[in-house]
């Protein structure tokens, strides 16, 4: 079958560094990506990865080891706009279509 | 800019009734998927399409159908709502060269 792992709440400070994990089991495997959420907002994209290493763009990076199928997305310098649900996905290769993990609530602290 | 609009942000229903929930997207994008979001749950896709006419289903697909008559609208339907069908639906595309999915604002759906 095909699942994605990811801490369901992450809290920190601002100005602070976190790092939010994901673990996926897929039977075929193309990329990874990553969506912010606000709350009542709708999800938007962060990034994506499709070979191992470091992806970055400004505050956030994204990471992918596809050995270890496993990927994790780092958040810099904290900001308190930052508090929202992040999504790791993984594209299926056989349809093409995103397999979504259940969300971590990231919560920002003054 | 990308804009996916989706006909209703907030909708009210009562059991049996049908219901259509309607998504626009303005950039030509080939693939179109509607998902729904519940708590704890995540995302998960209903159904999906990659061309006009075209559907596919996705890993919730029943009690729901799709109609994608021309390119730029992608219509949900649920035949006889029902209250496990009370939840948030959100309309995604993209283009066929992309990775990245656009979103719709959502509809939350109530059924009672």
């Amino acid at each position: 079958g095909q699942s994605l792992e990811q801490p369901s709440e992450v809290t920190a400070v601002e100005g602070a560094i976190v790092q939010i994990n994901c673990t996926y089991q897929t039977s075929g495997f193309y990329g990874l990506s990553w969506y912010q959420q606000h709350d009542g907002g709708a999800p938007t994209f962060l990034s994506y990865n499709a070979l191992d290493g470091l992806e970055e763009t400004g505050r956030f990076s994204s990471f992918l080891s596809r050995s270890d199928s496993y990927g994790y997305l780092l958040l810099q310098e904290l900001q308190m706009k930052d508090s929202a649900s992040y999504f790791c996905a993984v594209e299926d290769g056989a349809t093409n279509k995103l397999i979504f993990g259940t969300g971590t609530l990231l919560a920002v602290q003054p | 800019d990308v804009k996916v609009t989706q006909s209703s942000r907030y909708l009210v229903k009562r059991t049996g009734e049908k219901v259509f929930l309607e998504c626009v997207q303005d950039m030509d994008h080939e693939n179109m998927f509607w998902y729904r979001q519940d708590p704890g749950l995540g995302l998960r896709l209903i159904y999906f399409s990659y061309d006009v006419k075209m559907k596919e289903k996705g890993d919730i697909p029943e009690g729901y159908s799709v109609s994608r008559e021309k390119k730029e609208r992608f219509s949900l339907i649920l035949e006889s709502a029902s209250t496990n069908q009370t939840s948030m639906y959100l309309c995604a595309s993209s283009s066929g060269t992309s990775d990245e999915q656009y979103f719709g604002p959502g509809t939350r759906l109530t059924v009672t």
